[in-house]
């Protein structure tokens, strides 16, 4: 099962900042945490992971609060094609070839309004 | 880079037929490969997991004899839907990911392929 709780969906304006929240309370100390999304009928994209700190790159930002309990994923700019729907996942990341399966929840399902 | 094909994009066959679909990384060697699934309005599923050389490990519930999963090199990965049900109707995505450097890529997914059983 997922261990990760995200809103069914979420309604964004256009050119606005969409924050996408995910609940991760039993997350252990070695796991990441990682965003996908998927635009319909097309395979899901990395967007973003992070472990405690802060993270951003050019298509987002990741806001991990300092309990690591829960997270922030944010658009800051959204658009139409920002449309999908958005998967927050906890996985182990080893080094070496070994990684934890990616176990997808439900996630939220972002729509981006004109 | 990074970049995971999938083929086909879809395909349709019928009832009791075989289908393969392929799986390639494109500019990096896939020392691991994943198998998903996904029905319509659902999440993807997890199927299998292969690494190149070895034989799948398949998650509980999805019959080895029915999809057979192939990693013979570390570029490409087949998935075999033997005797195709139309319930076997469905999304199949594929994921690779590698090693640089000690490291490990991400898990980056293949476009999908959409079958239909008739």
């Amino acid at each position: 099962d997922a261990k990760t709780t995200q809103p069914p969906s979420m309604d964004c304006a256009e050119g606005r900042a969409a924050n996408l929240p995910c609940n991760h309370s039993t997350i252990s100390g070695n796991e990441y945490v990682y965003w996908y999304r998927q635009i319909h009928s097309q395979g899901p994209q990395y967007i973003i992971h992070g472990l405690k700190n802060n993270e951003t790159n050019e298509m987002a930002s990741l806001i991990i609060t300092e309990d690591r309990k829960s997270s922030t994923l944010i658009l800051p700019h959204a658009t139409l094609r920002d449309t999908a729907v958005y998967y927050c996942i906890v996985r182990v990341l080893g080094y070496g070839g070994s990684q934890g399966n990616l176990i997808f929840g439900k996630g939220t399902k972002l729509s981006v309004k004109p | 880079g990074a970049v995971v094909s999938q083929h086909p994009s879809w395909v349709i066959c019928k009832s009791g037929t075989s289908v393969k679909i392929e799986c390639r990384s494109l500019d990096f060697q896939a020392t691991t490969m994943f198998w998903y699934r996904q029905f319509p309005k659902q999440s993807l599923m997890l199927m299998a997991t292969s690494n190149e050389g070895s034989k799948a490990t398949y998650e509980q519930g999805v019959e080895k004899d029915k999809f057979l999963i192939n990693h013979a090199s570390l570029t490409l990965s087949t998935l075999t839907v033997t005797s195709a049900h139309p319930e076997d109707s469905s999304f199949y995505i594929c994921s690779a990911t590698g090693l640089a450097g000690g490291r490990s890529y991400e898990q980056y997914f293949g476009p999908g392929t959409r079958l239909t059983v008739t």
